[in-house]
């Protein structure tokens, strides 16, 4: 079972904003920022958003990534068929001394 | 940052494996370098990370004494390995740079994963 919980799936039709969420123990979540990782079939997973809610250079500003309280969000506007991949959030756990991620979110384009 | 993987492995229980990790378009000492792990259907887990420049290794209390983690500068090459493999270790590998070891750092570069099958 992983440390941050993600829904398994989530599903939207071209155009549409759809958002994924992270949560977790408010002293991993709360505490230390959020990356989120795309992971296209076939593909080397890519960072996406890092420190919550900044994006990496190339990366569309269609992602966008926020934080608030013991959860965090990954959103997706202006959805393309091109979008649908795993999306992984991860965090720092303290007590792990270490990253820890989310059990990943199957994102489908319809 | 390019990070190019060796290709799938098949091995019996028991068998032992290495896998590699090298980097291109970088010296593998200006980064840590991290192995992820995802079993089949499952989320991503790290196992641990290595500085090449002084071989500094960290570890998962889940994978410590399961793997070792090492790498080679002259050549560029992290590894991760096994000495006595099980079927519970079939999984994607995946190594990935992070520029500082620590809270608030993402890992930035990832390679394409290699496939391990352990079957008898």
């Amino acid at each position: 079972q992983s440390v941050l919980t993600q829904p398994p799936s989530a599903s939207g039709t071209p155009g549409q904003r759809v958002t994924i969420s992270c949560s977790g123990r408010s002293s991993i979540v709360g505490t230390n920022t959020v990356n989120w990782y795309q992971h296209l079939p076939g593909a080397a997973p890519k960072l996406l958003i890092y420190r919550n809610n900044q994006r990496p250079a190339g990366v569309p500003d269609r992602f966008s990534g926020s934080r608030s309280g013991s959860s965090a969000s990954l959103a997706i506007s202006g959805l393309q068929s091109e979008d649908e991949a795993d999306y992984h959030c991860a965090t720092w756990d303290d007590s792990l001394n270490g990253p820890v991620f989310g059990g990943g979110t199957k994102l489908t384009v319809l | 940052v390019q990070l190019v993987q060796s290709g799938a492995e098949l091995r019996r229980p028991g068998e032992s494996v290495r896998i590699s990790c090298t980097a291109s378009g970088y010296s593998l000492t200006a980064y840590w370098i991290a192995w992820v792990r995802q079993l089949p259907g499952k989320g991503l887990e790290w196992m641990g990370i290595i500085f090449p420049g002084d071989s500094d290794t960290r570890y998962s209390p889940s994978f410590k004494g399961q793997v070792t983690i090492s790498a080679d500068k002259s050549i560029n090459t992290a590894y991760l390995q096994w000495s006595s493999l099980e079927a519970s270790d079939t999984a994607m590998y995946y190594c990935a740079t992070m520029t500082i070891f620590g809270v608030e750092e993402p890992f930035d570069s990832w390679g394409q994963g290699t496939l391990v099958t352990v079957s008898s």
